[in-house]
């Protein structure tokens, strides 16, 4: 079955203890991606990748990492994290570019 | 950077009825992309069109490129077709990609 796959599904931290939200796909598509989703804001993408070594910023990176040294995973980093981290969280793939895009489930991150 | 707006916000219907949800972006795209999040969150793509009207079941979608429009239409509205409803437009070539901030909509039997 394709699937985007996220863990974990919840998480609740404190500020400062770094986390990682892993995330999989398993139909060998190029581009992957990581939205925020914010009551009142909608979703806004904070990085995305074209590639395996090829990332990018999207319009809130500030206080994310990502890496992609294999096609199928794109882990998001919070080395340090801070309440205003506090969201929904999605990846999301897609063959190329941002269109007709798989979703994940979401991570819930509380950050106290 | 591409604006997306979306209106309604939010939308109550009763079974049965036609539904209409519009989509305006300010800078000029390739295509555009409809997104449906359940209640529970999880997030589907609905359609991705660049011209003319797409159709799958009960829903429509529709774009006018040089007035920078969309729409999505609902046909004989049910309760399971409650959701938020965002439409995404690139900013530059593909990606990366803006939403709109949604449209809830309720169906009410």
């Amino acid at each position: 079955e394709a699937q985007v796959t996220q863990n974990p599904r919840y998480l609740i931290t404190v500020t400062g203890k770094k986390l990682t939200v892993t995330c999989s796909q398993n139909m060998n598509h190029e581009y992957m991606s990581w939205y925020r989703q914010d009551p009142g804001l909608g979703l806004r993408q904070i990085y995305y990748s074209m590639n395996v070594e090829v990332t990018d910023k999207g319009d809130v990176p500030e206080g994310y990492k990502v890496s992609r040294k294999e096609k199928r995973n794109f882990p998001l980093i919070l080395e340090s994290p801070s309440p205003n981290q506090t969201s929904l969280y999605f990846c999301a793939s897609s063959l190329s570019g941002g269109f007709g895009q798989y979703f994940g489930p979401g991570t819930r991150l509380t950050v106290t | 950077k591409n604006e997306v707006e979306q209106s309604p916000q939010n939308l109550t219907a009763q079974e049965g009825e036609f539904i209409t949800i519009n989509c305006s972006y300010s800078v000029g795209i390739s295509a555009l992309h409809w997104l449906q999040q359940h209640p529970g969150g999880g997030i589907v793509s609905l359609f991705m069109l660049s011209s003319g009207k797409k159709k799958h079941g009960r829903l429509i979608a529709t774009i006018n490129i040089q007035e920078k429009h969309s729409s999505l239409h609902i046909t004989a509205s049910h309760p399971r077709d409650s959701a938020v409803y965002i439409c995404a437009a690139p900013n530059s070539g593909n990606t990366p990609l803006v939403f709109g901030k949604g449209t809830r909509l309720s169906v009410i039997a």
